[in-house]
C-alpha cells in the first residue's frame, strides 16, 4: 500500500525567508507527486506535479519543490515566504501505472507567516 | 465555466436519515472522485469514477454508494447517515486520472460540510 508522511503539522516562518514544507513517499515502482494547497473554506487547488525529467520542479506562486529519489522525498520549498502564503499544505503520491491511478493524500501542514 | 460545482454547502442530518451530495463539472472531465477531510487525517477518497458508467471504491467505501450516468454529474448518497460520517466532502475532476506517462491534476470543488447528530 503506497503512503505519504508529512512529518510536520505545522511550519512557522517569517517574511522573506525561505520556507520548506517536507513530504516523504512510500510507492511501489516510480511515483507521480504532486502538492495541493488549502486556504480557509476552500477546495484545494494544484500548485505543482513531479512526473518525471528534471527533479526539481516549479509551479504556481513561486513555490518549487525537490523530487529525491534515494530519500523517498518530495520537500515544498519557496525562496521567500509571503504572508499570503499561510495555508493548509496537503501532499500526494500514486504509483505511475498504465491505468487510472488513486492518488493517497499526506495530513497535511499548516503554513503560518508572520511579519 | 464554473469548473466544479458541489452542493449544499452545509448539511445536518440526523443518525440514519439518507441524502445526495451533488457534484457536477463542466471541463468534460473522465475522471471524478470523492474524498472526506477529517482533522489529522488528510483527504481519503470514498469513491471514484474513470467515465460515465464506471465507478470503483476507494479506501472508505462504507456507508456510501456513488453513480454516474452522466460525464458531467458525479453524486455521493449516504444511505443511512452515522456520527462518524461527520466531515468536510470534496469532489474532484481530472482529465483521465493518472496515466503512464502522463498525469493530470486534480480540480476540486468548494466542499460540503456534513455533520451528522
Amino acid at each position: 500500500a503506497q503512503s505519504v508522511a508529512q512529518p510536520e503539522d505545522q511550519v512557522n516562518v517569517a517574511e522573506g525567508n525561505p520556507l520548506t514544507v517536507k513530504c516523504t513517499y512510500s510507492v511501489s515502482g516510480n511515483p507521480y507527486l504532486f502538492w495541493y494547497v488549502q486556504y480557509p473554506n476552500r477546495g484545494l487547488q494544484f500548485l505543482l506535479k513531479y512526473i518525471t525529467g528534471d527533479n526539481l520542479v516549479k509551479g504556481s506562486y513561486g513555490f518549487e519543490a525537490e523530487f529525491n529519489k534515494s530519500q523517498t522525498s518530495f520537500h515544498l520549498k519557496k525562496p521567500s515566504a509571503l504572508v499570503s502564503d499561510s495555508a493548509l499544505y496537503f501532499c500526494a503520491a500514486c504509483r505511475a501505472t498504465g491505468t487510472a491511478s488513486k492518488l493517497t493524500f499526506g495530513t497535511g501542514t499548516r503554513l503560518q507567516v508572520t511579519l | 465555466n464554473a469548473g466544479v460545482t458541489q452542493t449544499p454547502k452545509f448539511q445536518v442530518l440526523k443518525t440514519g436519515q439518507s441524502m445526495t451530495l451533488q457534484c457536477a463539472q463542466d471541463m468534460n472531465h473522465e475522471y471524478m472522485s470523492w474524498y472526506r477531510q477529517d482533522p489529522g487525517m488528510g483527504l481519503r477518497l470514498i469513491h471514484y469514477s474513470v467515465g460515465a458508467g464506471i465507478t470503483d471504491q476507494g479506501e472508505v467505501p462504507n456507508g456510501y454508494n456513488v453513480s454516474r450516468s452522466t460525464t458531467e454529474d458525479f453524486p455521493l448518497r449516504l444511505l443511512s447517515a452515522a456520527p462518524s460520517q461527520t466531515s468536510v466532502y470534496f469532489c474532484a475532476s481530472s482529465y483521465q486520472g493518472v496515466l503512464a506517462g502522463e498525469s493530470y491534476e486534480q480540480y476540486f470543488g468548494p466542499g460540503t460540510r456534513l455533520t451528522v447528530t
